[in-house]
C-alpha cells in the first residue's frame, strides 16, 4: 500500500523551460511534505517543504504547491537547468514523537541543454 | 559544521551473515533515522533513535536492530542476511524539535550474495 505515489518515473524538459514534477498521497495525518534531490553515489538533499497548512512555498526558482482536498503536491522549477538532472522524491512526514519520512518512487528528471 | 557521514561506503557480505553499519550525525543533531532504499525504489523508514532509543519503527523484521550512543552517532545491524537486504541504506540526523529538516549521508551499499 503506498502511501505517497509518484506516478512518473521520468521527465525530460528543455533547459529554460518550467519542469513540473507531481506526488499524490493518501495519509490525511501526514502534517508536512518535502522534496528532496538525490544524485547518484549521494544521499538525498532536502529541497523544500511545505506544512498541510500552506498551499504554497516558494524558495528561489522552486515553487511547491499543496491541493489538500486532491491529496495532492506539485514541484515547479523555472527555469530550469542542466544541473537540476537528477531523481526527485517527494515525501512525507507523519505526525508524532517518530516523525518517519514516507517517500515517493521518485521521479528522474532531465533537463536537456 | 560537519554533515551526516556513514560508514563503509561499499559492502559485500554472503546470506546468512551479520552486519554492522555505522553513520554519524550532523553536529547538534541528537535524532537518527535509517532509511533502506532499494533499486528503482524511495527509501522505506526502518526506525529512529532519539535519546538512546528507538523511538519508531517501520515494517522491518527484528532482525534489523540499532544502537544510538551518547554522542548521537548510531548503528544499524542487521542478523542472518537475506538477498533481498542487498541495497542502499541511508541515515538520516535532524533535532528532535525540527524533525521537519532531515539530513541524509551518503548512504552504505550493501550487497548480499
Amino acid at each position: 500500500d503506498q502511501q505517497v505515489k509518484q506516478n512518473s518515473p521520468s521527465l525530460s524538459v528543455q533547459e529554460g523551460r518550467i519542469s513540473i514534477l507531481n506526488c499524490d498521497y493518501t495519509n490525511s495525518m501526514f502534517d508536512y511534505f518535502l522534496w528532496y534531490k538525490k544524485y547518484p553515489a549521494e544521499g538525498p538533499t532536502f529541497l523544500i517543504s511545505i506544512s498541510s497548512i500552506k498551499d504554497k512555498n516558494e524558495d528561489g526558482r522552486f515553487t511547491v504547491f499543496l491541493n489538500k482536498s486532491a491529496k495532492h503536491l506539485s514541484l515547479h522549477i523555472v527555469p530550469s537547468q542542466p544541473g537540476d538532472s537528477a531523481v526527485y522524491f517527494c515525501a512525507a512526514l507523519s505526525s508524532g514523537s517518530a516523525r518517519q519520512l514516507t517517500f515517493g518512487s521518485g521521479t528522474q528528471l532531465t533537463v536537456l541543454p | 559544521e560537519t554533515g551526516v557521514t556513514q560508514s563503509p561506503t561499499h559492502l559485500i557480505k554472503t546470506r546468512g551473515q551479520q552486519v554492522t553499519l555505522r553513520c554519524s550525525s550532523q553536529s547538534g543533531h541528537n535524532t537518527v533515522s535509517w532509511y533502506q532504499q532499494a533499486l528503482g525504489q524511495g527509501p522505506q523508514f526502518i526506525f529512529q533513535y532519539y535519546r538512546e532509543e528507538e523511538n519508531g519503527r517501520g515494517n522491518f523484521p527484528p532482525r534489523f536492530s540499532g544502537l544510538q550512543f551518547p554522542n548521537y552517532s548510531s548503528e544499524l545491524n542487521v542478523n542472518a542476511l537475506e538477498l533481498d537486504d542487498s541495497a542502499l541504506y541511508l541515515c538520516a540526523s535532524s533535532l528532535a524539535t525540527n524533525q521537519e529538516t532531515q539530513y541524509f549521508g551518503p548512504g552504505t551499499r550493501l550487497l548480499v550474495l
